[in-house]
């Protein structure tokens, strides 16, 4: 079974903080991506990685960015929270090639106060 | 702009009714065309999936229809039971696209029991 885990289910945050959210899958998958989720927007590509040390911006990277060192591990950083980025936080992960299932997080839900 | 446009927004059916959530895409290109069920408090999973060589799929209860020339898809429930009661989510990815999908605004399904 696939799992991908992130570092935490709630993040309370201030306004200016830096912010890291983490990610883990456990299945030897090339592509990992960073999504949030609004109510009636659906979910919106942050940031994904093809291959470790690489990167392209999603739709919504402004304000963001992303890590990835190791193959299994993709983190996400705010460099300076602002509340226009309390939201859920997906990450997922898949096999490299098109036309693949993405397997999804629990999902962080991280407001920024 | 939404890359993959969804309806509704929300719906509600009473059990044993059929749920109908539509999709809608411009680009040709896509070739792979995913339904993911989120329940409350979890990430997305894969629901059924289908490619534009085929009009129809069923897995069980749930059917994707694909309507290729009008660009739509969407998937029915039959026999919908509370169990089913989640947010719907359609996506669609192009093929060397590093698997990245587009997805639509999501549709929260309430089956009455």
């Amino acid at each position: 079974d696939v799992k991908v885990t992130q570092s935490s289910r709630y993040l309370v945050k201030r306004t200016g903080e830096k912010v890291f959210l983490e990610c883990v899958q456990d299945m030897d998958h090339e592509n990992m991506f960073w999504y949030r989720q609004d109510p009636g927007l659906g979910l919106r590509l942050i940031y994904f990685s093809y291959d470790v040390k690489m990167k392209e911006k999603g739709d919504i990277p402004e304000g963001y960015s992303v890590s990835r060192e190791k193959k299994e591990r993709f983190s996400l950083i705010l460099e300076s929270a602002s509340t226009n980025q309390t939201s859920m936080y997906l990450c997922a992960s898949s096999p490299p090639r098109a036309g693949y299932e993405q397997y999804f997080g629990p999902g962080t839900r991280l407001t920024v106060t | 702009q939404q890359q993959v446009k969804q309806s509704p927004q929300s719906l509600i059916v009473q059990k044993g009714g059929i749920s109908i959530i539509n999709c809608a895409y411009e680009n040709t290109a896509f070739d792979y065309f995913p339904w993911y069920q989120q329940f409350p408090g979890k990430g997305p999973a894969l629901l059924i999936a289908i490619r534009p060589d085929v009009s129809e799929k069923k897995e069980g209860r749930f059917t994707i229809s694909f309507n290729k020339s009008a660009k739509q898809f969407s998937l029915h429930i039959m026999d919908s039971q509370p169990g089913d009661s989640a947010t719907y989510f359609c996506a669609a990815s192009k093929r060397f696209n590093f698997n990245k999908f587009y997805f639509g605004s999501g549709t929260k399904l309430n089956v009455k029991p």
